[in-house]
């Protein structure tokens, strides 16, 4: 099985502040990346993905995440942060041949004004 | 439907209950999952259908578990004599042609045992 970690638990920011969400996976064969958000009782929504290709995704609210593949990182950012964009963020990993995602633990993201 | 439909929305079980969680799949869509997700951890995978077949049932965490999908659409997984740590949330989430990229997730149903 995959292993997900996301290095960080919780991560208050400020509102206009940059925020970056770490995100380390443990393969050595092709994969494919994901990050969902998951906003307070609502399900998981895909924010972006990493099939291949550029390794630098974005999302349409402004979040991006760049595929390192020596590093075996896909760390999530946003230059900009809004009050709405307070949630819990997971990032995912599907082996190339395989249907399972494996998760990380997720990352609580708390936006202040 | 537009989406993946989750019903109940919670759920409260005395323990030793059994209990059934459905899942109501986007229309036309081959692949079915089931998550769960304890609190505080991300999503763990269950079992995997496609159409009506159970393809991998490797997840589910003991034989009080059971998932069936008859006609390949709408989908239920089960609980017997559930414990206090079943208390968790019960994602489902489909996919159609674009395959396991394609996954959409339904808002879960929340059980608590007590």
């Amino acid at each position: 099985a995959q292993s997900v970690t996301q290095l960080d638990s919780q991560v208050p920011v400020f509102e206009e502040a940059p925020v970056e969400l770490r995100c380390n996976y443990s393969s050595s064969v092709s994969v494919y990346l994901f990050w969902y958000v998951q906003y307070p009782n609502q399900g998981l929504q895909l924010l972006l993905k990493y099939l291949s290709g550029s390794t630098l995704v974005e999302s349409i609210n402004g979040f991006e995440a760049e595929f390192n593949k020596s590093q075996t990182s896909f760390h999530l950012r946003k230059p900009s942060v809004h009050i709405s964009d307070t949630a819990e963020y997971f990032c995912a990993v599907i082996v190339s041949n395989d249907y399972k995602l494996s998760f990380g633990a997720g990352t609580t993201v708390t936006v202040r004004a | 439907g537009a989406g993946v439909s989750q019903s109940p929305r919670y759920k409260v079980a005395k323990r030793g209950q059994d209990v059934a969680l459905r899942c109501d799949p986007i229309s036309g869509h081959v692949s079915l999952f089931w998550y769960q997700q304890a609190l505080g951890q991300g999503p763990e995978f269950l079992t995997y259908f496609q159409n009506e077949a159970q393809l991998d049932k490797s997840g589910l965490p003991s034989d009080r578990f059971f998932a069936e999908r008859p006609e390949g659409s709408v989908s239920t997984l089960k609980i017997q004599r559930t414990q206090q740590e079943d208390s968790a949330v019960y994602l489902c989430a489909s996919s159609g042609p674009a395959g396991v990229v394609g996954y959409t997730f339904g808002s879960g149903t929340r059980l608590t045992v007590v």
